[in-house]
């Protein structure tokens, strides 16, 4: 079965600082890959997606995502951070079995001023 | 507007006590799933339907049942809850099941068992 680790709980950053959230993700094959942002008292709104092509994916909000097989990684950064991106933030993937979405335990950002 | 509503946002309820959260979607998505979010890990899937009356167990069925008579919608029913039930409940939608389609998530059902 597949399987999504983001090994940090908590990042605080500096607004204007750059940010790289960690996603790993286990899984014989190539699987469709996401990143979803949850702020506060909200549902979860798609960051971006990486299903094939270029593996360099941009998304909304200025974020972007590298896919590197060979690291199995999917990591998310943004190159300055806007005290609005205060958040959590869920790697997930989807092996294309039955739409199954599996999350990652997540990510809190603090963005300090 | 596209979206995926559920009712209630928050539920305070007490043991046993019989609590229908309903998901309805208006964008004609063929597939829909409940998860439950939890501190420290993350979501978690908890039925989802491929299509009207076909539904399927996820990570973490037990508790709860689901049904899905139409296509927009699909509640999620919890016949006797217990505590270990409180949690953040997201229903989701997306376009046919190829995987690599975005799930529109609701805003969730904050649910409290006492």
């Amino acid at each position: 079965a597949q399987s999504v680790t983001q090994p940090d709980i908590h990042i605080t950053v500096s607004e204007g600082a750059s940010l790289e959230l960690r996603c790993n993700y286990s899984y014989g094959a190539t699987p469709y890959l996401f990143w979803y942002v949850q702020s506060p008292g909200q549902g979860l709104q798609l960051l971006l997606k990486y299903f094939s092509g270029d593996t360099l994916v941009q998304g909304i909000k200025g974020f972007e995502a590298e896919f590197k097989r060979s690291q199995s990684s999917f990591n998310l950064r943004k190159p300055s951070v806007h005290w609005s991106d205060a958040a959590e933030y869920f790697c997930a993937v989807n092996t294309g079995t039955a739409s199954k979405l599996t999350f990652g335990t997540g990510t809190r950002l603090q963005v300090t001023l | 507007e596209a979206q995926v509503t559920q009712n209630p946002r928050y539920l305070i309820t007490v043991t046993g006590k019989k609590l229908t959260v309903t998901c309805s979607q208006n964008m004609n998505h063929e597939y829909m799933s409940w998860y439950r979010q939890d501190p420290g890990l993350g979501l978690r899937q908890i039925y989802y339907s491929m299509n009207v009356e076909v539904t399927d167990k996820g990570d973490v069925p037990e508790g709860y049942k689901v049904s899905r008579k139409e296509k927009r919608n699909f509640p999620l029913i919890l016949e006797s809850p217990s505590p270990n039930q409180t949690s953040l409940y997201f229903c989701a939608s997306s376009l046919p099941p190829h995987g690599r389609d975005e799930q529109y998530f609701g805003p969730g059902t904050r649910l409290t068992v006492t």
